[in-house]
């Protein structure tokens, strides 16, 4: 089981707007990070500290937060950001780290 | 850009000990905190602990009692020893570089993964 709970998968037409949550209590208190993660690839971080993107990610990449729900907000979907996606953050003790179970995104 | 490289056996016997080393090259291991996650085919991410370059360690309670992370600052290292393994501990396993503040914890560089099969 894991601290932190994401949507079901999800599927997006080309271009369109998509936003996928990340709930659980430790995120009233810390913030969320965001990994892309590709078939037989490595995860590689989008997001964190909530909406700060890493060197690279273009920019339809955002985040927000409200009460105990990060969520992820891909803008102007393309085609090569069908993936899996991954919330992370500390757990409520704020000494282990975990992660949610994933969301599928497809890109229709 | 820091690039980190997972190296071990990819068959262990089930009951024995897993042993992983990750190499970081294109930076220093030291004043950093590193980390280990792994993914079962088809599942998720888990993390399974963290470590910082003076040893100091943090472990998934999950897997506590059988764990061990360790540091080699001399070659840049830094390794996982899981005992007692099963088929449950079956996955693909990366090291990555943590960042660590207050507010939140994030995993900024990983390596490429190394797939580890518990199995006689």
């Amino acid at each position: 089981s894991s601290d932190l709970t994401q949507d079901p998968p999800v599927s997006v037409a080309l271009g369109q707007t998509v936003k996928i949550t990340c709930q659980g209590d430790s995120l009233r208190t810390y913030s969320a990070s965001w990994y892309q993660q590709k078939p037989g690839q490595a995860p590689v971080l989008v997001l964190y500290d909530t909406n700060n993107r890493p060197s690279g990610i273009p920019d339809r990449f955002s985040g927000s937060t409200s009460g105990n729900t990060a969520s992820l907000t891909i803008t102007g979907t393309r085609a090569e950001d069908e993936a899996d996606y991954y919330c992370n953050s500390r757990d409520t003790t704020g000494y282990q780290v975990v992660f949610g179970g994933g969301t599928k995104v497809t890109v229709l | 850009q820091v690039h980190l490289q997972e190296s071990g056996p990819g068959l262990v016997k089930p009951s024995e000990t897993l042993s992983l080393t990750c190499t970081v090259s294109g930076g220093s291991i030291n004043k950093l905190y590193w980390s280990w996650v792994r993914q079962p085919a088809g599942k998720g991410l888990e993390w399974i602990g963290r470590l910082y370059s003076d040893g100091t360690t943090n472990y998934n309670p999950s897997l506590k009692s059988r764990l061990t992370m360790s540091v080699d600052m001399s070659k840049n290292q830094f390794s996982l020893n899981l005992k007692s393994v099963t088929a449950a501990d079956t996955a693909i396993y990366y090291c990555a570089r943590c960042i660590a503040t207050a507010g939140n914890n994030w995993f900024d560089s990983w390596g490429q993964g190394i797939l580890v099969t518990v199995s006689a």
